[in-house]
This record gives C-alpha cells, sequence and structure tokens, in this order.
C-alpha cells in the first residue's frame, strides 16, 4: 500500500513564526501536492511537483513556499505563519498528473493553528 | 460557478438503508472520476475509481457515471455506522499536468 506520512499530526505556532510541515511518501511517485482544507471550502491546492527540485502554484500559494530536494520527500513552508493560515493541511502524492494512474493518495493530515 | 458542485449535507440515513450521493461538473474534458472517504480528522482515502461512462461495483458501494449529463454518483447499499464520514468526489481530464478538482464533499451519519 501506499504510505503517504506527515511530520506532524497537529501544531501550534504563534503568529510570525516560519513553520515547517514535511510529507513522505514510500511509492516512487513523481507527483507530490499540498492541499488545505477548510470547513465550507473543501480542499484547495496550495503547491504541487512533477519532479525533484520543480514546483508550480496551485490555487493558493500567497503565504507558502515548497521544497523538494528528494523525490520522496515535499516540504511545506510558512514564511511567516498568520492567523489565517489555522488549517488542516495535506498532503498528497500520485504516479500520474491527472489521467490514468492520477489518482491521489494522502497523507493523515497536518492540524496547524495560528495563535 | 465552481467545476464540481457537491451538495455538502449533512445527509442523515438509518443504518441499513441505501445511500446515494452525487456530484455534478462542468468542464466536458473530465474523464477520471473518483470517490474519496474521509473520517473526522483524518486523511481522505480512495474508495473508487472509474473511467468514462457506466457503472462501477466495489462490495457494498457502487459507482455511476453519466457524462452525458456531467453527473456522478455513489451508491451504498445496506449502510453502515462505520460509514459515517464526509465523501469527495474528484476529477481529472485525460491529459495536462494539473491535479485533481475536487467536490466539496457531503457529510453523512449513519444512524445505528
Amino acid at each position: 500500500d501506499v504510505k503517504v506520512t506527515q511530520s506532524s499530526r497537529y501544531l501550534v505556532k504563534r503568529t510570525g513564526e516560519k513553520v515547517f510541515l514535511e510529507c513522505v511518501q514510500d511509492m516512487d511517485h513523481e507527483n507530490m501536492f499540498w492541499y488545505r482544507q477548510d470547513p465550507g471550502l473543501g480542499l484547495r491546492l496550495i503547491y504541487f511537483s512533477y519532479d525533484v527540485k520543480m514546483k508550480e502554484k496551485g490555487d493558493i500559494p500567497e503565504g507558502y513556499s515548497v521544497s523538494r530536494e528528494k523525490k520522496e520527500r515535499f516540504s511545506l513552508i510558512l514564511e511567516s505563519a498568520s492567523t489565517n493560515q489555522t488549517s488542516m493541511y495535506l498532503c498528497a502524492s500520485s504516479f500520474a498528473a491527472g489521467g490514468p494512474g492520477g489518482e491521489l493518495f494522502f497523507g493523515e493530515g497536518s492540524r496547524l493553528t495560528v495563535l | 460557478q465552481k467545476e464540481v458542485e457537491q451538495d455538502p449535507g449533512p445527509l442523515s440515513v438509518p443504518e441499513g438503508a441505501i445511500v446515494s450521493l452525487n456530484c455534478t461538473y462542468s468542464n466536458s474534458a473530465f474523464q477520471y472520476f473518483m470517490w474519496y472517504r474521509q473520517y473526522s480528522r483524518k486523511g481522505p482515502e480512495l474508495l473508487m475509481y472509474t473511467y468514462s461512462s457506466g457503472n462501477k461495483e466495489d462490495g457494498r458501494f457502487t459507482a455511476q457515471v453519466d457524462k452525458s449529463s456531467k453527473y456522478i454518483s455513489l451508491f451504498i447499499r445496506d449502510s453502515q455506522p462505520s460509514d459515517s464520514a464526509t465523501y469527495l468526489c474528484a476529477m481529472s481530464g485525460d491529459t495536462g499536468r494539473r491535479a485533481l478538482t475536487f467536490g466539496s464533499g457531503t457529510r453523512l451519519q449513519v444512524q445505528p
């Protein structure tokens, strides 16, 4: 089975802190994604990556950056956390980007609270 | 207008009922359709995956796609309290370097 592991399930940070969310997948997938999920807004794509050191902006990239130095690891960075970034963050990976094999496999999520 | 519309619910049914969950979409390029189940405070897990129109059955679950109407459904037979979760539909086109497009999810409660 595909396993996507997010390093922290629950985090509490203060406004202005730098926050790192780490994600590792064990299925040699090319594609990795970061979403945030908020009540009433559903899943919103922040960033995705199709290859090592490659990244593309999703629908809501403002206030976030990402890093993919190794194929299996995709990190989400909040340079200066703000209260409106309090959310559930979900990492996912897939064999393909859309089309056949494009189904996503998700991690358990990281619940971030910014005070 | 959203590309994928899904009634947020909550949908409350008694144990043993047949549940119908639905999504409509506007992009005729969508070819691959998925249903995810998400328990509270967990990540979504893939439940069903279908290509183009037709039906697919897996145990108590049936996924149905009607591309002419741009409408997909998930049926759950003999629903159980353990089916209580949020169900998300997702879809993608045949090509293109894009992630899936998700519905906002329907919360289902199966009452024992």
